[in-house]
């Protein structure tokens, strides 16, 4: 059975980079995309990006520009990089694996996410 | 703000059926998903690509699509299936981008 858990500092200054692994137990990293999504205090569920085991990263136009994420699968590890953190980036960081199918009638692919670690609350403050 | 449009709170009695729903351009044409998220606790998976369950998730759990709506049916609600439930599906500019609907809050009666 796939576990994940995620690691990394629960406090961040403003204006640094905020940084957390996933550590994958149990599967294989093959044929499956691996994902970020946070979840603000109180709030709802917002998408970061996901990243392939071919490496290919899909982010989120809002915060793209600040993230980065690569996949160890030596390590079955996959990583996120947050920059310019600010106190809106203060959130509750999921990962999760992401799997995708294809609808032959829709003709279109789409994408869930079936396994998911806990969570590491990040806080943003000096 | 989401792509995705939920109700914020739904309540139903003990036992009874409730439906709840995702609206968005996307839904019509790409497969919607649905999960369970209970205070503390990371999401869980429910339902997948229109109305699949992964292993463990009782069949009173069930999805559903029309038109631009996608819809999470519990027929016979417990009291543990008090929770937020999250719809998600691919934005509809048509890049693989995801999006989450805002989370409807469940209220078991």
């Amino acid at each position: 059975q796939v576990q994940l858990q995620e690691s990394g500092p629960g406090l961040v200054r403003p204006s640094e980079t905020l940084s957390l692994d996933c550590t994958v137990s149990g599967g294989s990293m093959r044929t499956y995309y691996w994902g970020w999504i946070r979840q603000p205090p109180g709030k709802g569920l917002e998408w970061i990006g996901y990243i392939s085991h071919s490496r290919t990263t899909i982010k989120n136009p809002s915060l793209k520009s600040r993230v980065t994420m690569s996949l160890d699968t030596a390590k079955t590890q996959f990583s996120l990089k947050l920059t310019s953190v600010t106190a809106a980036d203060t959130a509750v960081y999921f990962c999760a694996r992401v799997a995708s199918g294809y609808d032959t009638e829709l003709t279109n692919y789409y994408y869930y996410m079936d396994v998911w670690g806990k969570g590491t609350t990040v806080i943003v403050s000096s | 703000s989401s792509e995705l449009t939920q109700e914020p709170a739904v309540s139903v009695a003990l036992g009874q059926t409730v439906k709840i729903t995702c609206q968005g351009d996307s839904v019509g044409n790409y497969h919607a998903a649905w999960y369970q998220q209970k205070p503390g606790q990371a999401p869980m998976l429910v339902v997948y690509a229109k109305n699949n369950r992964p292993s463990g998730i009782p069949d009173r759990f069930s999805g559903s699509t029309s038109g631009n709506t996608a819809s999470l049916t519990i027929t016979g609600a417990q009291a543990e299936d008090e929770a937020d439930y999250y719809c998600n599906s691919r934005d509809s500019s048509g890049n693989h981008y995801v999006v989450f609907g805002g989370g409807t809050k469940l209220t078991v009666l």
